[in-house]
């Protein structure tokens, strides 16, 4: 079955912490993850491309396939980054599976 | 260029009507995707159109809901009989499928409230 999964509804820190939003993929062919971001008010817009390899705004996602993984990472949390995050995964038919969302609150 | 553009923003109605959705992607992507945001069910993916090929339905709920795009370009998501459970926010995306990859680029949406 082709699913993503994110455990935490809810992500909350304080600024300058390190931030890991989780996200885990089960699919059975090649993977091609994205990790998507929606703002207060704003509409869902791309963030990162597992084949990309880019940092984006400081944030950074490796795809672990041995753990079908795909975590998102930033060192140091600033109070901008507050949003809802989607971790997504492309199917061979180009459709994209969303996880559930995950909504990061940076705390001043 | 201009991004993806949906409209109405908001549209209400009331259960047993009909409704279209429609969605101007970007100039010269050739896919077209729909997919619903509700607070049951998150991110569903509904419907894909990619150039002349038969669209990918497989995301339809029932056979209420259709989608056609004409020339290649707009899109109109008609749902009939609307049903409350229907309510949600429409999300169009539009791509230029490349052998690189794809990049999804998000409409604003239609926020629908059924009655």
């Amino acid at each position: 079955a082709q699913r993503v999964t994110q455990p935490e509804k809810l992500l909350s820190v304080f600024k300058g912490a390190p931030v890991e939003l989780k996200c885990n993929y089960s699919y059975s062919g090649s993977p091609e993850l994205f990790w998507y971001v929606q703002y207060s008010r704003q509409r869902l817009q791309l963030l990162l491309r597992h084949i990309s390899r880019e940092s984006i705004k400081g944030f950074t996602a490796d795809l672990n396939k041995g753990e079908t993984s795909f975590h998102l990472k930033k060192p140091f949390a600033q109070e901008e980054d507050s949003a809802m995050y989607y971790c997504a995964l492309r199917t061979s038919s180009y459709k994209l599976i969303f996880g559930s969302g995950t909504r990061l609150l940076v705390r001043p | 260029g201009a991004g993806v553009s949906q409209s109405p923003s908001n549209k209400v109605t009331e259960k047993g009507k009909d409704v279209e959705l429609r969605c101007d992607p970007i100039s010269g992507h050739t896919a077209l995707y729909w997919y619903r945001q509700s607070l049951g069910q998150g991110l569903e993916f509904l419907i894909y159109f990619q150039g002349n090929s038969a669209p990918d339905k497989s995301g339809l709920p029932s056979d209420r809901f259709s989608a056609e795009r004409t020339g290649g370009s707009v899109s109109t998501l008609t749902i009939q009989r609307t049903q409350q459970e229907d309510s949600a926010v429409y999300l169009c995306a539009s791509s230029l499928l490349s052998r690189s990859g794809d990049t999804q680029y998000f409409g604003p949406g239609t926020r629908l409230t059924v009655l």
